[in-house]
């Protein structure tokens, strides 16, 4: 079993729709990172988070320690927010062990 | 805002040659991580770096070996190539200490591997 689990594996959206991909982990962390990988494999961070709710635009995260999830939102998808979104953890305010992604397609 | 360097981007090689991957992380970073990523897999953590020392070691085979210079840049050598290290080699670079933005690590573009 992995430390960290995403659902869905694959989305798809049409352009507009309001979007949740989920992140569980079974590993005590300092800090949670949700990440986005576009098609050409370039990484960026989207967000760190060790408690609540952080907002970046259309982007939203939350996490619940208690519960070892989090979960990320897209309001308003565009199609250019198609790519793989990585939920990873960082045990010990270091190396980050990744979840398995979801590749979100958005369709105009 | 400067970003983190790998060099090359790509990188072909045959079976039992030798590559070295270069990273040079953000102005006053402190810390390198190199991570793994097969096609079609999660990328996994290879090694890090703090402070030009070694901090932690992950599924780094023994033909690899990796470096921190003075400047912060990393180097991650490759020797006895296998068809089985053909990946995307990411770097990503953080501060440990006292920047806004400390632990939040930033990715370099990656340097694509490819063993014939």
């Amino acid at each position: 079993k992995n430390e960290v689990e995403q659902s869905p594996q694959n989305l798809t959206a049409q352009e507009g729709e309001f979007i949740t991909i989920n992140c569980s982990y079974s590993v005590g962390i300092s800090a949670l990172h949700w990440l986005q990988q576009h098609p050409g494999g370039g990484i960026v961070s989207l967000f760190m988070l060790s408690s609540g709710k952080k907002k970046h635009g259309r982007l939203i995260a939350t996490i619940n320690i208690q519960e070892k999830h989090s979960s990320l939102h897209i309001t308003a998808s565009h199609p250019r927010d198609s790519a793989v979104y990585i939920c990873a953890v960082s045990p010990n305010a270091d190396k980050l062990i990744f979840g398995t992604g979801t590749r979100l397609q958005v369709f105009p | 805002a400067a970003g983190v360097i790998q060099s090359p981007r790509h990188l072909i090689k045959e079976k039992r040659e030798t590559a070295t991957l270069k990273c040079y992380p953000i102005p006053r970073h402190d810390t390198v991580y190199w991570y793994q990523q097969g096609p079609g897999q999660d990328p996994q953590f290879l090694i890090s770096f703090y402070e030009k020392m070694q901090s932690d070691k992950g599924s780094i085979p023994d033909r690899f070996s990796a470096q921190q210079f003075s400047d912060y840049h990393s180097e991650l050598n490759m020797s006895s190539l296998e068809l089985g290290d053909s990946a995307l080699y990411f770097c990503a670079s953080s501060s440990l200490s006292g920047l806004a933005d400390a632990y939040e690590q930033y990715f370099g573009p990656g340097t694509r591997l490819t063993v014939t």
